[in-house]
């Protein structure tokens, strides 16, 4: 199986500050790459496909990039309503998910 | 709307088996697949299969199969996923998601299901 490895297990981030998150495939998946934001008490949700394209009706302030194995995350102006777990996910094979990367605010 | 309805909270015995359902609607059933996601109390997302409802072809983690047992009925627009012989380790939500080739598009809101004696 293709592991995706998400370094931060935690972020710490202030409204209005920009924040990365980087998540690393174990081989080469292309653009097959998705986040999911997940809010406490809530199912997932998407927010970017194919590594780069905004899923419909997501903010513009959330996007995605990378190819290969290196892909990262960004928020450009936190709002405090993005308190989540962010998740990344490859399909190119057996879906696989990153363990995570919990997004705190100040 | 696109919506994926699922059943209730389950609390079973170990050793028994529970039935999970996720009923499509506001889109055509058969024109996407149906992925099942296990998450655990304070862990991340596990995949444990997909089915095609359209012609009932199922794939499946290697770690899942025996446990789980993934169907669908078209004519209700239903996706079911049976696990057997539980254990405390099955404990967690499960949920179940619409999936295109690049991504899966919409969630259902899970079900909790608690083995315990």
């Amino acid at each position: 199986d293709i592991v995706m490895t998400q370094s931060h297990k935690f972020m710490s981030t202030s409204v209005g500050d920009r924040v990365s998150i980087t998540c690393k495939a174990s081989q080469d998946v292309s653009t097959a790459v998705a986040w999911y934001q997940q809010k406490p008490g809530q199912s997932p949700k998407l927010l970017i496909y194919s590594a780069s394209y905004r899923y419909t009706g997501v903010p513009d302030r959330f996007t995605g990039s990378g190819s290969g194995t290196d892909f990262t995350f960004t928020i450009s102006s936190v709002q405090a309503e993005d308190l989540a777990v962010y998740y990344c996910q490859q399909h190119y094979s057996t879906p696989t998910f990153g363990s995570g990367t919990k997004l705190e605010i100040k | 709307q696109v919506q994926l309805q699922q059943s209730g909270a389950e609390l079973v015995r170990p050793g028994t088996s529970v039935k999970v359902s996720c009923k499509a609607s506001g889109y055509a059933f058969t024109n996407y697949l149906i992925e099942w996601v296990k998450q655990r109390p304070g862990q991340g997302l596990e995949w444990i299969g997909v089915i095609n409802p359209g012609s009932g072809g199922t794939n499946y983690n290697e770690k899942f199969k025996g446990k789980a047992t993934l169907t669908a009925d078209k004519s209700s627009s239903t996706a079911y996923m049976q696990l057997s012989s539980l254990t405390s380790d099955d404990s967690a939500v499960y949920f179940c998601a619409r999936s295109t080739t690049t991504c899966f598009d919409v969630w259902g809101a899970g079900t909790t299901v608690t083995v315990s004696s």
